[in-house]
């Protein structure tokens, strides 16, 4: 099965900042890698898929990058909506499908 | 409107089952592969099973196989998956998820999940 793993597991921002989320892969997955947002209570949403395109509907404040087995979510602008946590996904070799184990971002 | 309502969702004690629904609607659910993802309390998302459109190609997680068994029923825009001989490591929220059609087969709608929760 690919492993996925997630850096840092929790960051602490301010409205306005620029986060950096980073998601690693343990072998090669091309850009078969999607990002989720996950809120409190709620189901993900899809945020960012094929590594670096947009999903319907998100807003341009997000975007991703990176191929192989080093990706990256980017939030430019924190908004107060963006507080919630981060999954990567790959669906390069599956099943199964795997997750990485997420990011929380909160408020400083 | 995509919907995926999902249903069944309970208490039960360990060795127990449970049927879990799913009620599809706003697309056409016949043409779509389908998933259930669960997740723990306070834990990270783990992926269950899989289901293609006709329901021939099906898969599980290590953790679940040969317990759970995924289905569907296109004529009624249904997903279902029977959970038998549940633990307590099975207690999650088990969400209802379309596979889409973009490149590199993201998971586009996701239902606002079921708990089940396993305990003596």
């Amino acid at each position: 099965d690919i492993q996925m793993t997630q850096s840092p597991s929790s960051l602490s921002a301010s409205v306005g900042d620029r986060v950096t989320i980073t998601c690693r892969a343990s072998q090669n997955i091309v850009t078969y890698l999607n990002w989720y947002q996950q809120k409190p209570g709620k189901a993900p949403i899809l945020l960012i898929y094929d590594a670096s395109r947009l999903f319907s509907g998100v807003p341009s404040r997000f975007s991703g990058s990176g191929s192989g087995t080093d990706f990256t979510l980017t939030i430019s602008s924190l908004q107060p909506e963006d507080f919630a946590s981060y999954y990567c996904q790959q669906t390069y070799i599956t099943p199964p499908v795997t997750f990485g184990p997420g990011t929380k971002v909160d408020l400083k | 409107e995509v919907q995926l309502v999902e249903s069944g969702g309970g208490l039960v004690e360990p060795g127990e089952s449970l049927r879990l629904s799913c009620a599809a609607s706003g697309f056409k659910f016949s043409i779509y592969d389908m998933h259930w993802v669960r997740q723990a309390p306070g834990k990270g998302l783990e992926w269950v099973s899989s289901i293609v459109t006709t329901g021939r190609y099906i898969n599980y997680a290590d953790a679940v196989r040969g317990r759970f068994t995924i289905s569907r029923d296109n004529a009624q825009n249904s997903l279902f998956l029977q959970m038998n001989s549940l633990r307590a490591e099975d207690t999650a929220v088990y969400y209802c998820v379309r596979e889409s059609k973009l490149e590199r087969l993201p998971f586009d709608y996701w239902g606002q999940g079921t708990l089940v929760s396993v305990s003596s």
